[in-house]
């Protein structure tokens, strides 16, 4: 059975940072792009982040690009997602995903985790 | 920022057919295949439709897919109180060089 288990968020003041990590579990880790999704309260979903099986290529959206880094440590089936500069916009519940690919694009998000919450106030 | 526009809500009766609409643009939807998700009322998203109108394994035949040029349609047909979700649509952007998620829209049993 697939599992997606992410860290617990918290509560960050403006202009903090945060890591989060995603352990994963019943698949093999490396032959899977992984992406970070999030959904502001009471909002729609926002793809954040993605990597390559490999870890050798990374992919941004435009909100995150230069303050978030995802990165992966496939002998320890970790995703993670180091958080920097976070203001109130990035308040969110974070979804760690798993791709049906080694590819991080143009496939489909076949795995979710249950989310965990970051909230980015003073 | 969602770049795919759906309408924010749809319903019907049980045993009714809604339709959902998701419109982009050339560089998504116009050049890339189409996903759409499930989204419970509290619980994570899962994938609902594949590449345009594939169901996985699981997925009822009551739900089925399209798409035409830059645009995908979502339609479920004999709706069941458990359809009552919100739906997005999905595709990756050639011009963003990332995915895109639709607006979404909640889907009410009446």
């Amino acid at each position: 059975e697939v599992q997606l288990l992410e860290s617990e968020g918290g509560l960050v003041q403006p202009g903090g940072s945060l890591r989060l990590s995603c352990v994963v579990s019943g698949f093999t880790f490396i032959r899977h792009g992984m992406s970070w999704v999030r959904q502001a309260p009471g909002k729609g979903l926002e793809w954040v982040a993605g990597i390559t099986g490999s870890g050798d290529d990374t992919y941004y959206a435009d909100p995150v690009k230069g303050r978030f880094t995802i990165s992966r440590d496939n002998s320890e089936n970790t995703l993670f997602l180091h958080m920097n500069s976070l203001s109130a916009e990035d308040t969110a519940l974070y979804y760690c995903a798993k791709m049906k690919s080694v590819m991080a694009t143009a496939t489909f998000f076949e795995d979710w985790g249950q989310g965990t919450l970051v909230s980015v106030s003073s | 920022q969602s770049v795919l526009t759906q309408p924010p809500s749809a319903s019907g009766t049980p045993g009714q057919r809604v339709a959902i609409s998701c419109s982009g643009s050339s560089s998504n939807i116009g050049s890339n295949y189409v996903y759409w998700y499930q989204q419970l009322p509290g619980a994570a998203p899962k994938p609902l439709l594949l590449r345009n109108n594939q169901r996985p394994s699981g997925v009822p035949d009551r739900f089925s897919g399209s798409k035409s040029g830059t645009s995908a349609a979502l339609a479920i047909s004999g709706l069941r109180s458990e359809d009552e979700a919100d739906y997005y649509c999905a595709a990756w952007d050639d011009s963003l060089n990332g995915y895109v998620f639709g607006t979404g829209t909640k889907v009410l049993v009446l």
